[in-house]
């Protein structure tokens, strides 16, 4: 089945620094790769989703890359606020229904 | 506009009891998932299910079942609580087909069990 490893477990940027979350997957047959952000004591939130038929999606200060022949994709944030600390998942799917296989997590913590 | 409610935000069993964890959802999804989640590990599938009265076991099933009566619901059980069964479990529903879409979560069950 699928395995989703996620890196690093913990990261830590001054306000303003870039932050870099990666993600490898197992299966080839995955098509769909969403991020989830979690806040401490909420729940999990879709921020921004990739297609494996695109190999970059940005929205506003917040981007992923796909790379389908490494079989890995990453979350980047750039000017990184302190409203961006949270523990985020990625995670990946085989499309149409199936479920998703989800990252252990990375806690962000922007420090100011 | 809460969409995935689950009932209780807390709850506290003894070690033994049964144990129901209710979710239900307004989007008309049509699959629905229990993910428990631990420090370090992440989210683990327990159960889901793509349409009323099917389930499916997922990843970690092991100690629990599910029912699927209504398309809007999805209810946990815990045949006989143990203490490592002490965890977050978050509901989660997604449309199908046509292509994919995100899970919707709900807020949580924090259950501690003793």
């Amino acid at each position: 089945g699928e395995n989703v490893e996620q890196h690093p477990s913990t990261l830590s940027v001054q306000e303003g620094d870039s932050a870099v979350i990666k993600c490898t997957y197992s299966d080839s047959a995955s098509n769909y790769f969403p991020w989830y952000k979690q806040e401490l004591g909420k729940r999990p939130q879709l921020i921004i989703d990739i297609r494996s038929n695109v190999g970059e999606k940005k929205d506003q200060r917040i981007a992923v890359t796909l790379n389908k022949t490494a079989k890995h994709f990453s979350l980047h944030i750039t000017e990184t606020q302190p409203e961006d600390s949270a523990v985020y998942f990625c995670a990946a799917s085989k499309g149409y229904g199936q479920n998703f296989v989800f990252g252990p997590g990375t806690r962000l913590s922007v420090l100011p | 506009d809460v969409k995935v409610t689950q009932s209780s935000r807390y709850l506290v069993k003894r070690t033994g009891e049964k144990v129901f964890l209710e979710c239900v959802q307004d989007m008309d999804h049509e699959n629905m998932f229990w993910y428990r989640q631990d420090p370090g590990l992440g989210l683990r599938l327990i159960y889901f299910s793509y349409d009323v009265k099917m389930k499916e076991k997922g990843d970690i099933p092991e100690g629990y079942s599910v029912s699927r009566e209504k398309k809007e619901r999805f209810s946990l059980i815990l045949e006989s609580a143990s203490t490592n069964q002490t965890s977050m479990y978050l509901c989660a529903s997604s449309r199908q087909g046509g292509g994919n879409y995100g899970y919707t979560f709900g807020s949580g069950t924090r259950l501690t069990v003793v």
